[in-house]
């Protein structure tokens, strides 16, 4: 069964730095999609970086990149130069290209404080 | 494109009345899904729909019903609302293009079931 952990409830981290967000994932299936998602307080959700399980490079987009390791089926977010609106929650999640393809499955969050 | 869009998006409920949550999307996309967000447990998946005339459950299908009758269109309809059921709703559309599989969100109901 598919299954998304994100261990962090909660992160601060200092403008201007880089911050990590954890997730650690699930699947028999060979080919699945992992994606983040940031929710500000406005409550929209905001796509923001995709990698696919055969994907050979780390995806990144602008200052979000994923720091996939599939041995680990680890997803990690990685933002850098981190900014004030980066303050949000922020969701990892999954679908299974084969399986379950028309189901996404998401983690339970983390939300990100951004100190000035 | 206006994207994805529901309504209402506030809804205050009495415990077995019925209501439709209404979404709709300008994208053309064939994918749509129903999600529920409840504190510390992200998004829940109720229904989805692969295509007009196509729909089926997710994780959490108890109570709701949806139908698909145009590309355009996904009510979710709650048929005897319960407290349980006080939750932000959020519809999604899904474009497959490759490598970027990416679903669009709404902006979400907030509902409340007293």
């Amino acid at each position: 069964a598919q299954k998304i952990t994100q261990t962090q409830p909660g992160m601060f981290v200092q403008e201007k730095e880089a911050v990590t967000l954890d997730c650690t994932y699930d699947t028999s299936d060979p080919s699945y999609g992992l994606f983040w998602y940031k929710q500000p307080s406005s409550g929209e959700m905001i796509f923001l970086i995709y990698q696919g399980s055969y994907d050979q490079q780390n995806a990144t987009e602008g200052r979000y990149s994923l720091n996939f390791q599939k041995a680990r089926k680890s997803a990690n977010l990685v933002i850098s130069a981190s900014q004030l609106g980066d303050s949000a929650m922020y969701f990892c999640a999954m679908r299974d290209l084969n399986t379950g393809g028309f189901k996404t499955i998401f983690g339970a969050g983390t939300r990100l404080f951004v100190k000035a | 494109n206006a994207g994805v869009t529901q309504t209402p998006k506030f809804q205050v409920l009495k415990t077995g009345q019925s209501m439709t949550l209404q979404c709709a999307q300008d994208m053309n996309h064939e994918y749509m899904s129903w999600y529920r967000q409840d504190p510390g447990m992200g998004l829940r998946l109720i229904h989805y729909s692969v295509g007009a005339g196509i729909t089926d459950q997710g994780e959490v299908p108890n109570g709701y019903n949806v139908s698909r009758s145009t590309t355009e269109d996904f009510p979710l309809r709650l048929l005897s609302a319960a407290p349980s059921q006080t939750s932000v709703y959020f519809c999604a559309s899904r474009v497959n293009s490759g490598r970027q599989e990416t679903q669009y969100f709404g902006p979400g109901t907030r509902l409340l079931v007293l």
